[in-house]
């Protein structure tokens, strides 16, 4: 069993749509909780950083980890097509800074 | 102020022959992360180097790679003799410090093709 798994894509949806992104893992040292994205042919930017359980809302989008239950997911809401891009959750025992366990990915296309 | 400079941004090399990969950090950034992404996975963890340390080389494979960080200049990732698996996207990440409210900022990777 993979460490963090990650719902497998792609994903495409309309303009304006609430999207739902998740990721379960199996390691419960893990305690920091990181979505990136990333843009075809550029490296990963953080969009969102949570310590252990709970929610974080940053403009239209709001990251929610279960630590009982290992989920963490990502929501967008009304999607826009800059939003098209592929989404990595990532883990670590010790910060956002330190090494991470990344999920696979999935792809997002928002239509217009 | 620039971000994470990597490069080459895009890198060709045959079979049996030395690939380096190069990562300066962001200004002021002491602390250098290496991930490898292979063709539909994720990224994934290969070294963590401070100046002139390996502070963990758990992610390395245990051959043909190795990773340094001088006082002086930028980390070079080296692969020896590549092969076609290790064709990739390799990126590294700069932090200032260790420490749990610290994000590390991620260049824009230097893609290897082996031939």
């Amino acid at each position: 069993q993979k460490e963090v798994e990650q719902d497998p894509g792609p994903l495409s949806v309309p303009e304006g749509a609430i999207v739902s992104l998740n990721c379960t893992y199996s390691n419960s040292a893990f305690q920091y909780f990181m979505w990136y994205r990333q843009y075809s042919r550029k490296g990963p930017e953080l969009l969102m950083y949570t310590y252990s359980s709970g929610n974080k809302e940053d403009g239209r989008f709001t990251a929610q980890v279960d630590k009982s239950s290992k989920y963490i997911s990502l929501f967008i809401r009304d999607s826009q097509p800059s939003d098209s891009a592929t989404y990595l959750c990532a883990m670590s025992r010790t910060g956002a800074n330190s090494k991470l366990t990344f999920g696979k990915g999935i792809t997002l296309s928002v239509r217009p | 102020n620039a971000g994470v400079m990597q490069n080459p941004r895009h890198l060709v090399r045959r079979r049996g022959q030395e690939a380096r990969l190069r990562c300066s950090p962001m200004k002021g950034h002491s602390h250098v992360y290496w991930y490898r992404q292979l063709p539909e996975e994720g990224l994934k963890f290969m070294v963590y180097l401070q100046k002139e340390n390996i502070i963990d080389e758990s992610g390395m494979p245990k051959e043909r790679f190795s990773a340094e960080f001088p006082k002086e200049g930028p980390s070079i990732l080296r692969i020896q003799q590549v092969v076609r698996g290790d064709s990739a996207a390799y990126f590294c990440a700069s932090s200032p410090q260790q420490g749990v409210d610290t994000e590390a900022f991620f260049g824009q990777g230097t893609r290897l093709t082996v031939v």
